[in-house]
């Protein structure tokens, strides 16, 4: 299996333009998270999806802030106007429910925003 | 939502030695505590995990300790090895929520030195 895969793998942009990371999870897998992380917040959960919808939203930081998943095997985040305060590195993870839980993580879309 | 502590933020210890990580929770109505480890430029991994039903698990050189009442849980890492220099993340579910929604401490980044 090839695993989580994420891109793009590094993205630098200037402020305001849109920014779209993009994730293929595991075949089989029924949940997807999109988690980002920085050295001042570390770990942090933004959405996640069972079974393409999605279930929890709360930690989008703004409405600036977007994800989708149309099908099980592609999902998106989207930033639109992007911000230098969104730099970071996000990462997507998916599981099977009936499994242990254990995350399986993408190697991240590390993002600079100048 | 969950919190979970994790300490220290940073750790160097000696090769052979013993690296001691630990992470406080508040209330939990699920039974599954993972431990991550996270390489430069890569996902966290899953390393070991424990349900609250044993007090310890050992996998190799790597043991978690849990302490239900105190609400604790700790990794030990036996004879450290300049190889398991690495950001390790302890996690615990979301109240009530589904097998793989984790809440992540802030992670302690560890230095084994030669």
């Amino acid at each position: 299996d090839a695993g989580v895969i994420q891109s793009p793998r590094h993205e630098v942009t200037e402020m305001g333009q849109e920014v779209t990371l993009r994730c293929k999870p595991i075949s089989g897998h029924d949940y997807l998270f999109w988690y980002r992380q920085t050295m001042m917040r570390g770990l942090e959960l933004l959405i996640y999806f069972n079974n393409n919808v999605p279930i929890d939203d709360s930690g989008m930081p703004e409405d600036r802030f977007s994800a989708k998943m149309p099908n099980a095997s592609f999902s998106t985040l989207k930033i639109q106007p992007s911000e230098p305060r969104d730099s970071a590195v996000y990462f997507c993870a998916s599981n099977f429910m009936k499994t242990t839980g254990e995350l399986f993580f993408g190697e991240g879309s590390r993002l600079t925003v100048l | 939502q969950q919190q979970v502590k994790q300490s220290p933020q940073s750790l160097i210890v000696q090769k052979g030695g013993i690296s001691i990580i630990n992470c406080a929770y508040e209330n939990t109505a699920f039974d599954y505590f993972p431990w991550y480890q996270q390489f430069p430029g890569k996902g966290p991994a899953l390393l070991i995990a424990i349900r609250p039903d044993v007090s310890e698990k050992k996998e190799g050189r790597f043991t978690i300790s849990f302490n239900k009442s105190a609400k604790q849980f700790s990794l030990h890492i036996m004879d450290s090895q300049p190889g398991d220099s690495a950001t390790y993340f302890c996690a615990a579910p979301d109240r009530g929520s589904t097998l793989g929604r984790l809440y992540f401490g802030r992670g302690t980044q560890l230095t084994v030195w030669p």
